[in-house]
């Protein structure tokens, strides 16, 4: 069955401060799709990346990284000199393919609460 | 600014009232969902359509019912709702007919039932 753990409730940090939030996820099938999503207090889920199963190749986005890790079943998220408008809840998701009979649909975790303070 | 937009935010009713829900996406996607995010709980799928014809339904009550007129709209009707349903509803689209593609959300419609 599929399952993603975000282990860390929340934390806090000082701005400038990097932080990692950690992703692990179970999964019987061998093509599946990884998903992190942000949502600010204003309530909206914002899209931030999407992995496909075959692609380790770790990513870089501006202040934002993300490590794809297969053989610990780990994408986790790391934010480098975090600032205030960081603080949000993120979501770390999995999809299956649909190839595999499964629906495809987003199983999400329980999410990482980030405060950054001044 | 979001593609997706849901109205009302903000919604109280009564357990005998009956309201909608409304999400539109100008975004041109085929697919569109309802998902409902309680406190400490992860997010649950409630239904998805796809191109006006619902493909997933989780066993969401019969008090929830969903309707989606044409691939730019879709309603969550509520009927005789009980307290626990007190949740923040979001919709979400998606491109194309795949449910791995990657689903866009709206602002979500914040739900107190008294």
């Amino acid at each position: 069955a599929q399952k993603v753990t975000q282990a860390q409730t929340e934390i806090s940090v000082v701005e400038k401060e990097d932080v990692t939030l950690d992703c692990v996820y179970e999964t019987r099938d061998t093509t599946y799709y990884l998903f992190w999503y942000k949502q600010p207090p204003s309530g909206e889920l914002v899209f931030l990346i999407r992995r496909n199963s075959f692609d380790e190749q770790n990513e870089i986005s501006g202040r934002y990284s993300w490590n794809f890790q297969k053989s610990t079943s780990s994408f986790n998220f790391t934010i480098t000199a975090s600032q205030v408008v960081d603080s949000a809840v993120y979501f770390c998701a999995l999809s299956e393919h649909e190839w595999s009979g499964n629906t495809g649909k987003l199983i999400f975790g329980q999410g990482t609460t980030l405060q950054v303070k001044p | 600014e979001t593609g997706v937009t849901q109205t009302p935010r903000h919604l109280v009713m009564g357990m005998t009232n009956k309201k909608s829900l409304k999400c539109e996406q100008h975004l041109g996607h085929n697919a569109m969902y309802w998902y409902k995010q309680s406190a400490k709980k992860p997010l649950e799928l409630m239904f998805v359509y796809s191109l006006e014809e619902r493909v997933e339904n989780n066993s969401v009550p019969s008090r929830f019912s969903p309707e989606c007129p044409n691939s730019s709209h879709l309603f969550l009707h509520l009927h005789t709702l009980q307290p626990e349903d007190s949740a923040l509803y979001l919709c979400a689209s998606s491109p194309g007919q795949l449910l791995t593609d990657t689903q866009y959300f709206g602002p979500g419609t914040r739900l107190t039932v008294l």
